[in-house]
């Protein structure tokens, strides 16, 4: 079936860089792509998304890029802080699931050095 | 309370046993889902509540798992005679508009 998925497993970062996590994805019904946030034995926390109508919506540090041509979502943190370090997983939602279904990825694990 | 809880948090079941997972959504939220995370991995869908109605249960994997939120709020998720295959996280979620699902901490279920 359709699926999103990630590029890159794990990013290491040092506090301060600026991080860039990747997503493919290949459904191109879908309507909303969303950027979670998952810490160890916490649930996935609402980070920020787009519609599939735009191409980069900014938020408080991060900034979502969608390039419909390549079928290619990016989730860049600005200096990102220890605090960012997490599970990072892209999410998709469309009109042929209804709008109620959540397609994950695999996610990618950002580490973040002091 | 502020947000979506789960209960228990962890449960060990040997083989065979049935449980039960609890979800509490946030108050007023009419959309409720349950999610199936195995490790590593992302969330998997496995069913969806408008109310008391199940309208999506597309994602449940066998006539093992069993749903159920009677009176729109709380929603019970059940697996009988559980299976090794079955140990994941559990993650409940709820919403007012699909694209923005408030997820609980999740119940870790292993089966021995």
């Amino acid at each position: 079936g359709e699926s999103v998925g990630l590029h890159l497993p794990t990013l290491s970062v040092q506090e301060g860089d600026n991080s860039i996590i990747n997503c493919a994805y290949s459904n191109s019904a879908s309507d909303y792509f969303i950027w979670y946030k998952q810490e160890s034995g916490k649930g996935p926390q609402f980070i920020i998304d787009i519609r599939s109508n735009m191409d980069k919506r900014q938020g408080q540090r991060v900034t979502v890029l969608l390039n419909k041509t390549v079928k290619h979502l990016s989730l860049q943190i600005a200096a990102t802080q220890p605090g960012d370090s997490a599970v990072y997983f892209c999410a998709e939602i469309g009109l042929d699931t209804g709008f109620q279904k959540l397609v994950f990825g695999t996610g990618t694990r950002l580490l973040v050095s002091p | 309370g502020a947000g979506v809880s789960q209960s228990p948090r962890y449960k060990v079941a040997k083989r065979g046993q049935d449980v039960a997972l609890r979800c509490d959504p946030i108050s007023g939220h009419v959309s409720l889902f349950w999610y199936q995370q195995a490790l590593g991995q992302g969330p998997e869908f496995l069913t969806y509540f408008q109310n008391e109605a199940q309208l999506d249960k597309s994602g449940l994997p066998s006539d093992r798992f069993f749903a159920e939120r009677p009176e729109g709020s709380v929603s019970t998720l059940k697996i009988q005679r559980t299976q090794q295959e079955d140990s994941a996280v559990y993650l409940c979620a709820s919403s007012l508009s699909p694209d923005t699902q408030y997820f609980g901490p999740g119940t870790r279920l292993t089966v021995l």
